[in-house]
């Protein structure tokens, strides 16, 4: 079974701090994506990567980056995390079928 | 501006009815997903369909892709409360890696 972890399931921090959030995946694929989710509005995508050291911004990069070392870790970073950034966010993977293998997510609240 | 579009948003109905859940778009998607996600887990993948018309059953579950590769359907016959949950449409254009999210429906079967 193809398994997508999350170095946290809730976190919370104080404005203006560094956040960083972990995604590792066991099944080798080279296209791993950052959403967050919010209700009402699905999944929006922030940041995903085809390949080491490879990035493509998605719908709403603004305030985030991330990082991809090595082919099994994706990092999301909020370099100055703020409230509006408080949400569910969700990693995931991708086969070479296009199905996306989602970890269980982080609660991250700004305060 | 969503490009899928979800309707209803959300649903509650008895163990043993019927329902029909859409995803709407004026985009034309080269294949179009169906996720389920349940309470503080990830979304996981139901079917994927790629070719106009078609229609694949899961059980109780059956899911269509419009003619035009513009809209799909989930209907469930005799839901059962084990059917609760965020239901999410997910569609990806040409070769695109990404895919663009609907809103979500949250399903919620009473016993």
């Amino acid at each position: 079974d193809v398994k997508v972890t999350q170095s946290s399931r809730y976190l919370v921090k104080r404005t203006g701090e560094k956040v960083f959030l972990e995604c590792v995946q066991d099944m080798d694929h080279e296209n791993m994506f950052w959403y967050r989710q919010d209700p009402g509005l699905g999944l929006r995508l922030i940041y995903f990567s085809y390949d080491v050291k490879m990035k493509e911004k998605g719908d709403i990069p603004e305030g985030y980056s991330v990082s991809r070392e090595k082919k099994e870790r994706f990092s999301l970073i909020l370099e100055s995390a703020s409230t509006n950034q408080t949400s569910m966010y969700l990693c995931a993977s991708r086969d070479p079928y296009n199905e996306q293998f989602f970890g269980p997510g982080t609660r991250l609240t700004v305060l | 501006t969503q490009l899928l579009e979800q309707s209803p948003q959300f649903l509650s109905i008895q163990e043993g009815e019927n329902l029909t859940v859409y995803c709407n778009s004026s985009s034309v998607f080269s294949s179009l997903q169906w996720y389920r996600q349940e309470p503080g887990e990830g979304p996981v993948l139901l079917v994927t369909v790629v070719t106009g018309g078609e229609v694949k059953k899961l059980k109780r579950l059956t899911f269509q892709f419009g003619d035009a590769r513009k809209d799909s359907s989930l209907h469930i016959t005799a839901a059962q409360p084990g059917d609760t949950g965020l239901y999410l449409c997910a569609g990806a254009r040409g070769s695109a890696r990404q895919l663009t999210f609907g809103s979500g429906t949250q399903l919620t079967v009473l016993p």
